[in-house]
């Protein structure tokens, strides 16, 4: 098993420009999820999702959008590049039942954003 | 309004001592809580966790520590190697918020020979 894979792992974006983060796992996990680590800072969710068509905000979703075609994918879209939005970026997944509630969250390697 | 915070940014320790790295929270309705490690250029690992129905859980040269009146909870490693060289996370999860994780700010541990 790869895990949690992302791409690319390292990109610099003029200001205003798009680009989408990409995101495999091949865990069958159910649930999965986008932060952003900023220097100093802890992780902090920007979208995650419990299943194939289904997405919700977490704490920091401005500037930022998802989807979840498939149960292994969950990209990330920025459309107008912002400095605020240089960041290194972490998507994770997990198994997550109702009853249990007591998953773990695989992470993957990250990507490094810079928007100058 | 940080709800889990690590007040200690970094931490260094003596290869073979202990290290103990501490966490408070805010929020009471948070009840499963999760420490991660992280490496330099990749992405955090899980490494423990404990729910809120026990104030104790170990694995191995790791255990974590909750005290729920104090809001507090800690992570012991003993003894601590210079492998265990990393940034630390505490994590915390509330009632229904399924797979939502609050994270603190990290702790950086560094071991010394």
């Amino acid at each position: 098993n790869a895990g949690v894979t992302q791409t690319p792992k390292f990109r610099i974006l003029k200001i205003g420009q798009s680009m989408t983060l990409q995101c495999t796992q091949d865990m069958n996990h159910n649930y999965m999820y986008w932060y952003r680590q900023d220097p100093g800072m802890g992780l902090k969710l920007i979208y995650y999702s419990v299943g194939a068509g289904i997405t919700d905000k977490g704490e920091v979703p401005n500037g930022y959008n998802v989807s979840r075609s498939t149960t292994e994918d969950f990209p990330l879209r920025l459309e107008l590049a912002a400095p605020s939005q240089t960041s290194v970026y972490f998507c994770a997944s997990s198994y997550t039942s109702g009853t249990s509630g007591q998953e773990t969250q695989y992470f993957g390697p990250g990507t490094r954003l810079l928007v100058l | 309004d940080q709800q889990v915070k690590q007040n200690s940014p970094s931490l260094s320790v003596q290869e073979g001592r202990i290290s103990i790295l501490n966490c408070d929270y805010t929020n009471s309705m948070f009840d499963y809580f999760l420490w991660y490690k992280k490496y330099p250029a990749e992405g955090p690992t899980f490494l423990i966790s404990i729910s809120s129905i026990k104030d104790k859980n170990e694995d191995g040269r790791f255990t974590v520590f909750l005290n729920k009146s104090a809001k507090h909870l800690s992570l012991h490693i003993v003894p601590s190697q210079p492998g265990d060289s990393a940034v630390y996370f505490c994590a915390a999860r509330g009632g229904t918020s399924y797979g939502k994780l609050t994270f603190g700010q990290g702790t950086i541990l560094t071991v010394h020979p």
